[in-house]
């Protein structure tokens, strides 16, 4: 089946570095890529959706230079928390999805983000 | 908008118990559904998923029938282990790729 890889699969990081997650799909062109938070025993919530060589999407309450989505090529997909602080601590998830509609999403393993 | 309502968890099944886990939504057209399991640390894997009405998704033990009249999509396990303990969402998509989870429901298999 298909296979998204995330990296890293856990960062920690001192207050006020930027972090950068990266997503990529290694046997499918993935036209749109979305990026989730996810807190500990809840659902996954949607912060972007990103089509390649546009701009992402950011959904509603999401801060867009916070949050860096990069969507260079049709296998690469990257996520920069800039100048992190310990509230976006959080489980990240990535997931890819090719040109086909109603396709079920390929989610990456995830990444934890912890800011001391 | 779009919306899936799963049961509450958390729910607690001993090996070989029966589960069944409820799923709702609303949608505005005719989206595929999909069920997802998360093991802990981990991303989501698709567990199966059904296209249209009256479709049965099924894989590893579990079942779930698109049921359009009462706009479900119940998952069904006839006799659960203990490796099946992890989080199960309901999910709907329509647009392309986009999708809508239900909240998660977790599962603790005790032998």
């Amino acid at each position: 089946g298909a296979v998204v890889s995330q990296h890293p699969s856990w960062v920690i990081c001192k207050s006020g570095t930027s972090v950068k997650i990266e997503c990529r799909s290694l046997d499918f062109q993935a036209t749109t890529m979305f990026w989730y938070r996810q807190f500990p025993k809840q659902s996954l919530m949607l912060m972007a959706t990103s089509n390649e060589g546009s701009k992402a999407t950011y959904e509603q309450g999401v801060e867009k230079d916070k949050f860096l989505i990069n969507h260079a090529s049709l296998t690469l997909s990257t996520l920069t928390v800039t100048s992190a602080h310990p509230e976006d601590s959080s489980f990240y998830i990535c997931s890819a999805s090719g040109q086909i509609s109603n396709q079920p999403q390929h989610f990456g393993d995830g990444t934890r983000l912890s800011i001391l | 908008g779009n919306s899936v309502t799963q049961m509450e968890g958390p729910v607690t099944l001993s090996e070989e118990a029966f589960l069944t886990i409820n799923c709702t939504y609303t949608a505005t057209g005719y989206p595929s559904l999909f069920w997802y399991v998360q093991y802990p640390g981990e991303g989501l894997q698709l567990l199966l998923k059904a296209t249209k009405a009256d479709d049965k998704g099924s894989n590893k033990g579990f079942e779930a029938t698109y049921r359009k009249e009462t706009t479900s999509f119940h998952l069904e396990k006839g006799s659960v282990q203990v490796s099946d303990s992890a989080v199960y969402f309901c999910a709907l998509s329509e647009d392309a790729g986009k999708s809508t989870f239900g909240d998660g429901t977790t599962l603790t298999v005790k032998p």
